[in-house]
């Protein structure tokens, strides 16, 4: 069966440095990946996604994804965080079975970046 | 281009009451997707809809909930009676055709459901 992990609960960093949030997944076949954000009392935002080719993906507001395929890893990353950035982020995997295609979601980290 | 809409945002209902919520896809979007998410947890599909057509709610507690997506367009989600544990947040999602090709799923602001 199809899965991701986000093994943080919580990350947190400071305004202005890097910040990573991690994901792991399980897929038998080519993964499709995809990251979405959640501000508070809102629905899931998409950020990027990453079917094929190159490893780095961009998405929106800044943020990038590196997909490494020997460490099964998709973690979202961006080069300088801000405070606004601060949500909870959800990774999704797709899931081909029986024939129709949906979405697995890990169980989200929360991001806090501070001043 | 219009998002995915959804009513009500909010609803607080007792115990063993009913509720339905509405969702309305982005334009086109043969896929519709009500995905539950729990304070704490990722969203869990529940049932998902191609043209109008269920293709998968094996997730989908029957005894209490249902759905429709009547003419491939709009769709509602009923539940009936509510207990405590739907309390929850109800995501309604569309896509072109599913995930297949890297489609992407667009989600709506979601209903929030208090059951008390």
């Amino acid at each position: 069966a199809q899965s991701v992990a986000q093994p943080e609960d919580q990350v947190n960093v400071a305004e202005g440095n890097p910040l990573t949030v991690k994901c792991t997944y399980s897929v038998s076949g080519n993964p499709y990946l995809f990251w979405y954000v959640q501000y508070p009392n809102r629905g899931l935002q998409f950020l990027l996604k990453y079917i094929t080719g190159d490893n780095l993906v961009k998405g929106s507001y800044g943020f990038e994804a590196e997909f490494n395929k020997s460490q099964t890893s998709f973690h979202l990353k961006k080069p300088s965080a801000l405070v606004s950035d601060s949500a909870l982020y959800f990774c999704a995997v797709r899931d081909p079975s029986g024939g129709y295609n949906k979405l697995i979601f890990g169980a989200g980290t929360r991001l806090a970046v501070h001043p | 281009e219009a998002g995915v809409a959804q009513s009500p945002r909010y609803k607080i209902i007792e115990k063993r009451q009913s509720v339905a919520f509405w969702c309305n896809p982005i334009s086109g979007h043969a896929t519709l997707y009500w995905y539950q998410q729990i304070l704490g947890q990722g969203p869990k599909l529940l049932i998902q809809f191609q043209n109008n057509g269920v293709v998968d709610d094996s997730q989908l507690p029957k005894d209490r909930f249902s759905a429709e997506r009547l003419k491939g367009v709009d769709s509602t989600l009923k539940i009936q009676p509510a207990k405590l544990e739907d309390s929850a947040v109800y995501l309604c999602a569309s896509s072109p055709q599913g995930v297949v090709s890297g489609n992407t799923i667009y989600f709506g602001e979601g209903s929030w459901l208090t059951v008390v």
